[in-house]
């Protein structure tokens, strides 16, 4: 089945200690992307992958990291988390069909930091 | 900066009533989408339907319709026959780039009842 998995779906963590959020993807799409939602602000994108090795920052990237060594693979690293950065995550990878390009979402990542 | 605008919090709709959820962009790009998601409470987002820039006829997708009206930039949703379903928090999302990337609007958060 084609699909998106980011784990873990719930987190719980303490102010700086460093986590990573798997994401992982079985359609050899080449962009990948992180996205934040917030209540009132809807997603924002964090960072961005056009391919290995190759990345960018996106809307709001203060506070993450990301890597992108295999093509299936983009984790999201925060190394130093902050209560700022409780938030749901969601991991996207798009497909250009004829017509458009489509995201496909993972599940997302519900991170609370206190 | 492109921008999108959902000026509708949340709204009420009996079952089997019509609903139409109001978006409006901002963007200089001649060639463009327009996605609207759907987000249960579950938290997935789920894509709904998809209209270009450059198509001369609104989308439609079984009881999901977008009416475009690309001189005032708008592109409202239209939910048919609202079921009890339909609950969940709608994403209005433009993307001026062929990789994916998607700006996402507020949201409008639609709650169905008997």
């Amino acid at each position: 089945e084609a699909q998106v998995t980011q784990n873990p779906r719930y987190l719980i963590t303490v102010t700086g200690k460093k986590l990573t959020v798997t994401c992982s993807q079985n359609m050899n799409h080449e962009y990948m992307s992180w996205y934040r939602q917030d209540p009132g602000l809807g997603l924002r994108q964090i960072y961005y992958s056009m391919n290995v090795e190759v990345t960018d920052k996106g809307d709001v990237p203060e506070g993450y990291k990301v890597s992108r060594k295999e093509k299936r693979n983009f984790p999201l690293i925060l190394e130093s988390p902050s209560p700022n950065q409780t938030s749901l995550y969601f991991c996207a990878s798009s497909l250009k069909t004829g017509r458009y390009t489509e995201a496909f979402f993972g599940q997302g990542t519900r991170l609370t930091v206190v | 900066a492109q921008k999108i605008t959902q000026t509708q919090p949340g709204m009420f709709v009996q079952e089997k009533e019509a609903v139409t959820l109001d978006c409006t962009y901002d963007t200089s790009d001649q060639s463009y989408g327009l996605f609207w998601y759907k987000q249960p409470s579950s938290g997935e987002m789920i894509f709904l339907i998809y209209q270009g820039s450059y198509d001369e006829q609104n989308a439609t997708e079984g009881r999901y319709s977008l009416n475009f009206q690309k001189a005032r930039k708008s592109a409202n949703l239209v939910i048919s026959a609202s079921q009890l379903g339909d609950s969940a928090m709608y994403f209005c999302a433009l993307s001026t780039d062929s990789w994916g990337k998607l700006q996402f609007g507020a949201g409008t958060q639609v709650v169905v009842t008997p």
